[in-house]
């Protein structure tokens, strides 16, 4: 079955600084590729997710970009700020597996 | 306001006792999960369902059920709760497939004595 690696699994960055967490994936069939944040005593929300026939997708100050060669798939946030501070989840699905998540990422943004 | 709720939101319980914890979506989704939440682990997935009565195994299904008799609600069922069991978890639910945005539900915390 499919296994997702995520790193790092902390993270601190200065504000106004970039952060970017990384991902990696086995299954080839793999092909939607979302992330999710999950702040303190909440649910996890889905912030940008991209599919196997693009390489890049953009929403503001959030980017995530995907290598299906590499199986490895990033997500990009610039110009952090302290609310961007949370855990973040990358998952893959495609085919017959059902989504499968990261282990997660605390991103700490310090003002 | 379209939403996946659960209840109970808390959950103090002792071994061995049977507990159910409901979700429901007014969405009209057809796919369903339950995933629970441990320090480190991330997000594992118990089982999932595609449509009514058409339930499978996910990555962890040991000591829990589900079912789906209704669209809108997918419960699910620890017949004898042991304290491995004490977890965070969440239900989401999709249109169609995992494939697609998944809305969660607030969780539910559940301690087994």
């Amino acid at each position: 079955g499919e296994n997702v690696e995520q790193h790092p699994s902390t993270l601190s960055v200065q504000e106004g600084d970039s952060a970017v967490i990384k991902c990696t994936y086995s299954d080839s069939a793999s092909n939607y590729f979302p992330w999710y944040k999950q702040e303190l005593g909440k649910r996890p929300q889905l912030i940008i997710d991209i599919r196997s026939n693009v390489g890049e997708k953009k929403d503001q100050r959030i980017a995530v970009t995907l290598n299906k060669t590499a199986k490895h798939f990033s997500l990009h946030i610039t110009e952090t700020q302290p609310e961007d501070s949370a855990v973040y989840f990358c998952a893959a699905s495609g085919g017959d597996t059902p989504l499968v998540f990261g282990k997660g990422t605390r991103l700490s943004v310090i003002a | 306001e379209a939403q996946v709720t659960q209840n109970p939101r808390y959950l103090i319980t002792v071994t061995g006792k049977k507990l159910t914890v409901t979700c429901s979506q007014n969405m009209n989704h057809e796919y369903m999960s339950w995933y629970r939440q441990d320090p480190g682990l991330g997000l594992r997935q118990i089982y999932y369902s595609m449509n009514v009565e058409v339930t499978d195994k996910g990555d962890v299904p040991e000591g829990y059920k589900v079912s789906r008799k209704e669209k809108r609600n997918f419960p699910l069922i620890l017949e004898s709760p042991s304290p491995n069991q004490t977890s965070l978890y969440f239900c989401a639910s999709s249109l169609v497939r995992d494939s697609y945005e998944q809305y969660f539900g607030p969780g539910t915390r559940l301690t087994v004595t």
